[in-house]
């Protein structure tokens, strides 16, 4: 079992639509999550970063963490286009460890 | 702030011979850069940690003879891919931790370098 999963996809949705996307992870001791958004043949850009359990809201994009059932979420409300992309989840233990990644989900988001 | 640099962003090279990849954070410094390959449509694999000043850490797999890396200063690191083979073409992405970002904790990634050996 991997320590992170995400579902690859492609996931595709209209424009407009509210997009939801999720990791489960198995490692406990996870304390700081991380989204990133990568485009074709791009590095990954960070989108969002958060410590423990709650929310956090950025413009269109929200992250959850739920660590008692050690699943996160990015919410991307009103989607554009130009949102299509791979959506990485990535997590650690904190003071500067390395990043255990999801597999990525490759996001469509259609005019 | 956070900008990381990649360079070159593509290199064709043929087989037997090195290459060298430069990682640069542009306005911040990094006590720690990391160095990641990706296979099409597949995640970023960690290869190694480097440290400012010390010998980096390998993932078990990684072939430090074949995959030197150096971290000069705190603004630059390279990897180089020696006697590269076909099977190494890739992606390959850096990241950095921002000294001043609160909890240090955040990495910022490069562009990548794609590259193909013939």
């Amino acid at each position: 079992q991997k320590e992170v999963e995400q579902d690859p996809g492609p996931l595709s949705v209209p424009e407009g639509a509210i997009v939801s996307l999720n990791c489960t992870y198995s490692n406990s001791a996870f304390q700081y999550f991380m989204w990133y958004r990568q485009y074709s043949r791009k590095g990954p850009e960070l989108l969002m970063y958060t410590y423990s359990s709650g929310n956090k809201e950025d413009g269109r994009f929200t992250a959850q963490v739920d660590k008692s059932s050690k699943y996160i979420s990015l919410f991307i409300r009103d989607s554009q286009p130009s949102d299509s992309a791979t959506y990485l989840c990535a997590m650690n233990r904190g003071g500067g460890n390395k990043l255990t990644f999801g597999t990525g989900t490759q996001l469509k988001v259609e005019l | 702030g956070a900008v990381v640099s990649q360079h070159p962003s593509w290199v064709i090279c043929k087989s037997g011979t090195s290459v060298k990849i430069e990682c640069r954070s542009l306005d911040f410094q990094a006590t720690t850069m990391f160095w990641y390959r990706q296979f099409p449509k597949q995640s970023l694999m960690l290869m190694a940690t480097s440290n400012e000043g010390s010998k980096a850490t390998y993932e078990q797999g990684v072939e430090k003879d074949k995959f030197l890396i150096n971290h000069a200063s705190l603004t630059l690191s390279t990897l180089t891919v020696t006697s590269a083979h076909p099977e190494d073409s890739s992606f390959y992405i850096c990241s950095a931790r921002n000294l001043r970002t609160s909890g240090n904790n955040e990495q910022f990634f490069g562009p990548g370098t794609r590259l193909t050996v013939l």
